[in-house]
């Protein structure tokens, strides 16, 4: 059974450019949470999509919007980056919605520096 | 709002010694609690989870944790560090509040001595 799978690993941007990351959750997965890892941070929520709706959204400004597809895949994207956007962004899937008394399977992250 | 803190952002023991991580939950409602850890350049994996049923929890690896109402902890532990536990570990809470999204501590890192 394939993992999450996360596109692309790297990526480097420069101040005000945007990006799209990519999530595919294990298959027979409907939910899909994104997080933003950081030292100084830690692990932020960014939001979580079940069924093409996001259910939870965590403290983030406006530039960070996500989607999910009918096939449960899922994109984040940030607009008019900033030097401060660079981090690892996690995915995570689970069967089902929040994690309910569940497990989280997280991807290997995409890691993007933003110059 | 459910939170989580992690005592100590940095932890070291010698190989064969006792590992002991902190943490402490903050939840209004019951919680489910998680304990995850991170290897280099690789995404978080579960070691354990607590779910009201046996309060003390076992996990992979040989690790444990126990959930004190209580003291509102939910300490990992495990009686012998092996090299290949140096990594990351986190703690997480989620409960109904939050709509069960997954919050995450800050983490602490293990470093284990020959």
């Amino acid at each position: 059974k394939a993992g999450v799978t996360q596109t692309p690993r790297y990526l480097i941007k420069t101040r005000g450019q945007q990006v799209t990351l990519s999530c595919s959750p294990i298959s027979g997965h409907r939910s899909v949470s994104w997080y933003q890892q950081t030292p100084g941070q830690g692990l932020q929520f960014l939001f979580e999509y079940f069924s093409e709706t996001q259910r939870n959204k965590g403290n983030f400004p406006g530039r960070f919007s996500g989607r999910q597809f009918s096939n449960s895949r899922s994109e984040m994207n940030v607009s008019t980056l900033e030097l401060g956007d660079s981090a690892l962004y996690l995915c995570a899937s689970s069967l089902n919605q929040g994690a309910r008394a569940g497990e989280l399977f997280f991807g290997e992250g995409s890691r993007l520096t933003v110059l | 709002a459910q939170s989580v803190t992690q005592l100590g952002s940095h932890v070291s023991v010698s190989e064969g010694a006792l590992v002991l991580l902190r943490c402490n939950y903050s939840s209004s409602v019951p919680p489910y609690l998680f304990w995850y850890v991170q290897y280099p350049n690789q995404g978080l994996q579960l070691l354990l989870k607590y779910t009201s049923a046996a309060t003390l929890v076992k996990g992979i690896n040989g690790f444990e944790a126990e959930f004190k109402k209580s003291e509102t902890s939910f300490h990992l532990t495990k009686p012998s560090a092996h090299m290949s536990d140096a990594a990351e570990y986190f703690c997480a809470v989620s409960d109904v509040t939050g709509g069960f999204k997954t919050i995450f501590g800050a983490g602490t890192r293990l470093f284990v001595k020959a």
